[in-house]
């Protein structure tokens, strides 16, 4: 079957402006994860949905950092007013619930 | 930030050898997971260890965990080209919290 899916797979954006960033998650799955991964680290946390429950945000950098699921499926991360410390890739990954996490290919964010 | 640390940074080795990687953790951990990266295929889970577990197999994967020792080793037998990757090893906290932490990464070439 299909994996995780994300679009794009690319964005430059110029500086203060908004981006979205959407997730298909493998059908069927409960739990999805948002990760920001910078160049040469490993990816971190920003956030977790249980169905269209968001149960952490604590990973969220700032209040500019917003992201949805409103039907328990696909999810939709939104920065707005982008900063330069904002490029990076985004991953989304989905599971069942305590099982293992499943990875899209990330959108690799540019900030200009 | 990172739950952690792997070390080496970088391990480059003849194809055929044994490679070990190593990472370590700071808080307690319901399990820890291994993942791979590389460009062609995105972040592709390996193996989980839970914390009750010491040693697990899978193909010519071998995982160990020192939970005393809040540390964990990726063994990769009879390596091949295909391996090259970055590898990192994720936590997953305690129950009812399943968002990853990972570690730094470590970079592995594989020289035909």
């Amino acid at each position: 079957g299909a994996g995780v899916s994300q679009s794009p797979r690319y964005k430059v954006a110029k500086r203060g402006q908004d981006v979205a960033l959407r997730c298909d998650p493998i059908s069927g799955h409960v739990s999805l994860f948002w990760y920001q991964q910078a160049l040469g680290q490993g990816p971190e946390f920003l956030t977790y949905f249980q169905n269209e429950a968001q149960l952490d945000k604590s990973g969220l950098p700032s209040d500019r950092f917003f992201a949805e699921r409103p039907e328990g499926s696909v999810s939709t991360l939104k920065i707005q007013r982008t900063q330069q410390e904002d490029s990076a890739v985004y991953l989304c990954a989905s599971s069942l619930v305590l099982y293992e996490q499943y990875f899209g290919p990330g959108t690799r964010l540019t900030v200009t | 930030s990172q739950q952690g640390e792997e070390d080496p940074q970088a391990l480059s080795i003849q194809e055929g050898e044994n490679a070990t990687m190593n990472c370590s953790y700071k808080t307690s951990i319901n399990n820890l997971q291994w993942y791979r990266q590389n460009s062609g295929r995105g972040l592709v889970h390996l193996i989980l260890i839970r914390s009750n577990e010491r040693e697990k197999h899978s193909g010519r994967l071998r995982v160990t965990l020192d939970t005393s020792k809040k540390s964990s080793s990726l063994l990769i037998t009879a390596s091949r080209a295909a391996d090259t990757a970055s590898y990192f090893c994720a936590t997953e906290g305690d129950f009812g919290n399943e968002k990853l932490t990972f570690g730094t990464g470590t970079r592995l070439t594989i020289i035909p």
